[in-house]
C-alpha cells in the first residue's frame, strides 16, 4: 500500500477536464513539495510538475498542479487521447529515515 | 541532453546478487543527487535508494535496507546499486533517476531502466 493515496483510475471525454488527487499527511505532502510524473505504457516516467505547480519546459499549460494542506491535485484540461497514461505523485517524506514516497498511480482514460 | 543508461540487470537466484550500473552523460554528474526507483511488473513506482552528490547522505527504503548498497563514482559519471540477498519480490524494472539538486529535492530525469528477475 502506497504512502500517498491516489484514485486508481479516472476518465473523461476528449476536451473535458480531469483532476487527479494525491493525499498524504504532515510528514510528506503537508510539509514538502509535490511532484507529478507521467508514464506511458512501456516507457519510463517523465516529470510533469514540480514544486507543486511548476511545469518543466515543454509541458503544455493544459497541465496544472496545486496543493492545499496534506492534499495535492493535478488538473488536466482540454483532454486529448494522447494524455492517456499513468500519473504518479511523489514527495519527500520526513519520517525517521528521510526518503521519498510515491502515490499508487492513477490510470487516465480518455473516453 | 541528459542521458542515463542503466545496465547490469538480468536473472538472479533467490539469495543471489546483482550489481546495477548507471552511466550518466550530458551533465556535471557531481552537481546532483541520484536515486534508484523500481517498478514491479504491473505495479506502481517504488523508491529504493538515494545518494547525495558527495555520497555523504545515503538512504534506503525499508524493504531493501541491509541488503542493497548504493554508491557513485563521480570521476566515472556513474551510479551503482549492489543488490545482495535477493528475494522474489525484488523482481522489477530498476530506474536510475537524477535529482534536480545536489541533495534530495525532486526527481527530474529518468533512465529507461534495467530489468531484474529473481527466481528460484
Amino acid at each position: 500500500q502506497s504512502v500517498l493515496t491516489q484514485p486508481p483510475s479516472v476518465s473523461a471525454a476528449p476536451g473535458q477536464k480531469v483532476t487527479i488527487s494525491c493525499s498524504g499527511n504532515s510528514s510528506n505532502v503537508g510539509n514538502a513539495f509535490v511532484s507529478w510524473y507521467q508514464q506511458f505504457p512501456g516507457t519510463a516516467p517523465k516529470l510533469l510538475m514540480y514544486e507543486n505547480n511548476k511545469r518543466p519546459s515543454g509541458i503544455p499549460d493544459r497541465f496544472s498542479g496545486s496543493k492545499s494542506g496534506t492534499s495535492a491535485s493535478l488538473d488536466i484540461t482540454g483532454l486529448q487521447t494522447g494524455d492517456e497514461a499513468d500519473y504518479y505523485c511523489g514527495a519527500w517524506d520526513s519520517r525517521l529515515s528521510a526518503n521519498w514516497v510515491f502515490g499508487g498511480g492513477t490510470k487516465l482514460t480518455v473516453l | 541532453e541528459v542521458q542515463l543508461e542503466e545496465s547490469g540487470g538480468g536473472l538472479a537466484q533467490i539469495g543471489g546478487s546483482l550489481r546495477l550500473s548507471c552511466l550518466v552523460s550530458g551533465i556535471t554528474f557531481d552537481d546532483y543527487a541520484m536515486h534508484w526507483v523500481r517498478q514491479a511488473p504491473g505495479k506502481g513506482l517504488e523508491w529504493v535508494s538515494t545518494i547525495n552528490w558527495n555520497s555523504v547522505d545515503i538512504d534506503y527504503a525499508d524493504s531493501v535496507r541491509g541488503r542493497f548498497t548504493i554508491s557513485r563514482d563521480n570521476a566515472k559519471n556513474s551510479l551503482y546499486l549492489q543488490m545482495n540477498s535477493l528475494r522474489a519480490e525484488d523482481t522489477a524494472l530498476y530506474y536510475c533517476v537524477k535529482d534536480s539538486r545536489p541533495y534530495l529535492f525532486y526527481m527530474d530525469v529518468w533512465g529507461k531502466g534495467t530489468t531484474v528477475t529473481v527466481s528460484s
